[in-house]
């Protein structure tokens, strides 16, 4: 089945210990990304990787790291997590680029900073 | 500053009516729109897209109007069922932007038995 996988659901954590949201995809798309969700504000774009090694940022990059060392994985890096840094986050994908082709989005995960 | 707003926070209608969702836009650079739909504790899913060249795209009970001189589209549902009780959300693809996306806020659609 295709899909994109995210891991943990669910994570409560406390300030400025690192953490990592793990994302994968197996319909070898080369687009990757990062979004959160907040209320009121929608989706907002933290990171994206147009293929393995380029990664880029997005609206609200501050506070999170990303790595593309393979094509099927895009981890999600909080080096110090704060609680402005809760929220619901979403992986997803696509094949190129982000504009014309459906992004396939995890099921979320949602992260509390204490 | 909202590119892409969908002013109607929520809305509720009942089964087997129109549902009809709002969406405007201010970037005449957006040249291609897409609808998502989002269940709790699911991440958005794609339901149906409209590129700038076309006025409608129909996909069974789903259809997206596009009016480009007042930069609004709209997605009718007809008929409602319960099971289209979501959070939907515009979106445009910016040409001028390397074609990045750009959300409105979302809309929370209530389909009454």
């Amino acid at each position: 089945e295709a899909q994109v996988t995210q891991n943990p659901r669910y994570l409560i954590t406390v300030t400025g210990k690192k953490l990592t949201v793990t994302c994968s995809q197996n319909m070898n798309h080369e687009y990757m990304s990062w979004y959160r969700q907040d209320p009121g504000l929608g989706l907002r774009q933290i990171y994206y990787s147009m293929n393995v090694e380029v990664t880029d940022k997005g609206d609200v990059p501050e506070g999170y790291k990303v790595s593309r060392k393979e094509k099927r994985n895009f981890p999600l890096i909080l080096e110090s997590p704060s609680p402005n840094q809760t929220s619901l986050y979403f992986c997803a994908s696509t094949f190129t680029g982000q504009g014309r082709t459906p992004l396939h989005f995890g099921n979320g995960t949602r992260l509390t900073v204490t | 500053d909202q590119q892409v707003k969908q002013n109607s926070p929520s809305l509720s209608v009942q089964e087997g009516r129109i549902s009809i969702l709002n969406c405007d836009y201010t970037n005449s650079m957006f040249d291609y729109f897409l609808w998502y739909k989002k269940y709790p504790a699911e991440g958005p899913t794609f339901l149906i897209s409209i590129s700038s060249i076309k006025d409608k795209n129909e996909d069974g009970r789903f259809t997206v109007f596009l009016n480009k001189s007042a930069k609004h589209l709209s997605l009718h549902i007809v008929p409602s069922q319960p099971g289209d009780s979501a959070v939907y959300f515009c979106a445009a693809s910016d040409a001028g932007n390397n074609r990045k996306l750009i959300w409105g806020l979302g809309t929370s659609l209530a389909v009454n038995p």
